[in-house]
């Protein structure tokens, strides 16, 4: 596609229920990132995909979260038993490979209520 | 641990006057360092990326300038309009190589008055 594509825009949820983040990335580009950005913050990392595999799940804040990209394109975060704090913008960023220019996506907004 | 700071947090300027906004970074080896526009409730565009063998990169308006021994970089808006407020962040790698993992300062959220 022209861009990287994040499906909801916004999400309500309520607490302990489970989410799913949908990420379409730029066609062709192997690396994707998925980012967290609280009101004020600059975004934060989570996880990072080259193809199909988790290279780096370091930023992931617990074992509530869980990301996948099975066929090396479309990436979903997971989030279980969400909570208030959970809260944020979602951002995802792909690139043609690990050392080349980032592009975003337009987030999606989660809100725990 | 990589940190980026950018301050002013905001900044307010005329129409038309040309500003600097300024990026500082604790780790020098960096691989590249880009610089973001975000506006409100809005995803992150990419404006500039400079590599670590650049001292400055252009587009249009945007002038963007590293100084990797320093840690700092400067993103110059030449000419500033309106349309130009929104909040610019700067990234580098989090562990001086690729970039797989990107830290980001909190941004610097610019209004340009008419």
């Amino acid at each position: 596609g022209a861009g990287v594509s994040q499906t909801p825009s916004n999400k309500v949820t309520e607490k302990g229920k489970y989410v799913e983040l949908r990420c379409d990335p730029i066609s062709g580009h192997t690396a994707l990132y998925w980012y967290r950005q609280s009101l004020g913050q600059g975004p934060e990392f989570l996880i990072y995909f080259q193809g199909t595999g988790a290279a780096d799940d370091s930023g992931l804040p617990n074992d509530r979260f869980f990301a996948v990209r099975p066929e090396g394109s479309v990436s979903t975060l997971k989030i279980q038993r969400t909570e208030r704090g959970d809260s944020a913008v979602y951002l995802c960023a792909s690139s043609f490979s690990v050392n080349t220019e980032a592009f975003f996506g337009q987030g999606t907004r989660l809100t725990v209520v | 641990k990589q940190e980026v700071t950018q301050i002013p947090a905001a900044l307010s300027v005329p129409e038309g006057e040309n500003l600097v906004l300024n990026c500082s970074f604790t780790d020098s080896a960096i691989y590249n360092l880009q610089w973001f526009r975000q506006d409100p409730g809005k995803g992150l565009t990419s404006l500039l990326l400079i590599q670590s063998s650049q001292r400055e990169q252009t587009s249009g308006r945007l002038n963007a300038s590293l100084d990797k021994s320093s840690g700092r970089s400067t993103l110059y808006i030449a000419a500033s309009q309106p349309g130009d407020s929104a909040t610019y962040l700067c990234a580098v790698p989090a562990e001086g190589g690729a970039n797989s993992k990107l830290t980001f300062g909190k941004g610097i959220t610019l209004s340009v008055r008419p």
